[in-house]
């Protein structure tokens, strides 16, 4: 029983353009939510994170939204450029990640030139 | 500063043979972790540490794999006779205290033939 879901395997989108990853989850226990960036032969690299206390986070071209009523949350990257291409994780925790985090199975972003 | 460092990078090994992984985290934090991601997953968690202390090792499968994090520091994870299933990433994060600079070493990748 997943209980953090991408369902997109993969995303394409042109350089310059907005790329959207998507994240549900079901257990509503999770109250941090955070977005991690893989390239391969590399570890998963911290990206941004949220509070459930928040709807909205901004770091510079990214954003990430939280819809708790829906138990959804979206990362939002723009303009997207070349070197965004990569995995993108979805990752949850219950009280501050100290059991450790609840990963999906990932996005591959392509950004094609 | 040194991030999370995991050796080896790549190991190949035949099945019913034994593997260990080493995993140095980061200065001064408390808080190790062991996940396993296999090809198109999400990293699971297998264990936690606080300090020398295993607080959390529900996933890890006992028949097989063994773990020790000696004087708190660096941790080795084992695995006992190896299977072909075992084939994947095994990746080491720490932490200061719960998400606090959580970081992902680049991770071990094992193949069993």
């Amino acid at each position: 029983d997943q209980q953090v879901k991408q369902n997109s395997p993969s995303l394409s989108v042109q350089e310059g353009r907005i790329s959207i990853l998507n994240c549900d989850y079901t257990n509503s226990m999770f109250d941090y939510f955070l977005w991690y960036k893989k390239y391969p032969a590399e570890g998963p690299t911290f990206l941004i994170s949220i509070s459930s206390i928040k709807d909205k986070n901004e770091d510079g071209r990214f954003t990430v939204f939280l819809n708790k009523s829906a138990k959804h949350l979206s990362l939002h990257i723009v303009p997207s450029q070349p070197g965004d291409s990569a995995v993108y994780f979805c990752a949850a925790s219950v009280g501050g990640g100290a059991d450790g985090l609840t990963f999906g199975k990932g996005t591959h972003l392509i950004i094609q030139p | 500063e040194a991030g999370v460092v995991q050796s080896p990078r790549y190991k190949i090994i035949e099945k019913k043979q034994p593997v260990a992984f080493w995993c140095n985290p980061i200065s001064g934090h408390n808080t190790l972790y062991w996940y396993l991601q296999n090809l198109g997953q999400g990293p699971e968690l297998l264990i936690r540490y606080e300090n020398e202390e295993a607080v959390d090792d529900s996933q890890l499968p006992k028949d097989r794999f063994s773990a020790e994090r000696l004087k708190g520091v660096d941790s080795t994870l084992k695995i006992q006779p190896a299977e072909l299933g075992d084939s994947a990433v095994y990746l080491c994060a720490s932490s200061q205290t719960g998400l606090d600079g959580y970081t992902f070493g680049s991770g071990t990748r094992l193949t069993v033939v």
